[in-house]
């Protein structure tokens, strides 16, 4: 089992232009979540996913989208990038709900110039 | 809603020594409380959790314990080894206000050898 991977792991933008983060897991995860990790701020719950084909927002749902069109994808869209979204973006999976174990992907290091 | 707070910020250790972390919560509603460790490069990895009706839980060299009148919860690491070196995240969850593990904002812990 790979677990939860993530593409890519790096990636430099524009402000204002767009791009899609991956998430992947591997482990039949009902749930899925979606993270920002910026310094001296933990984690914070961008949106998340209780199953194929729905979506809900988190704590900081601005300025991004997402889909779960299949049960092992979960995609994270920014339509129009801004240098606040510059972060290491995580992507998170469990069995059940958040009492569960969460696993956690290895992280994108997002930069937007 | 709920905020949780960790402290220290930074903590260094000498090999074999004990690390505690502490972290208290805001919202009584709160009955998870999960422990992740993150290495440098990694995705958070969780190390042991408590829920509300257990005052204490240890696995091996950790342990956590949780005071819901104080609402404080604390890692413990005993015989600490240089692997130990990692920042770790407390976190807290509760069933009401939707589906939101609230962070703290780590403790980078040393251990020297």
């Amino acid at each position: 089992n790979a677990g939860v991977t993530q593409t890519p792991k790096f990636r430099v933008l524009k402000t204002g232009q767009s791009m899609t983060l991956l998430c992947a897991q591997d482990m039949n995860h009902e749930y899925m979540y979606w993270y920002r990790q910026d310094p001296g701020m933990g984690l914070r719950l961008i949106h998340y996913s209780v199953g194929e084909g729905t979506t809900a927002k988190g704590e900081v749902p601005d300025g991004y989208n997402v889909s779960r069109l299949k049960k092992q994808n979960f995609l994270l869209g920014l339509e129009s990038a801004a240098p606040s979204q510059t972060s290491v973006y995580f992507c998170a999976s469990s069995h059940g709900d958040q009492a569960d174990t969460q696993y956690f992907g290895p992280g994108t290091r997002l930069t937007v110039l | 809603g709920e905020n949780v707070e960790q402290h220290p910020s930074t903590l260094s250790v000498q090999e074999g020594d004990s690390a505690v972390i502490k972290c208290t919560y805001s919202d009584s509603a709160s009955n998870y409380f999960p422990w992740y460790k993150q290495e440098l490069g990694k995705g958070p990895q969780l190390i042991i959790d408590i829920r509300s009706n257990v005052g204490e839980k240890k696995d091996q060299r950790i342990a956590v314990t949780l005071n819901k009148t104080a609402k404080h919860f604390s890692l413990h690491i005993t015989e600490t080894q240089p692997e130990d070196s990692a920042v770790y995240f407390c976190a807290a969850r509760a069933n009401t206000g939707g589906f939101k593990t609230i962070f703290g904002a780590g403790t980078r812990l040393f251990v020297k050898a």
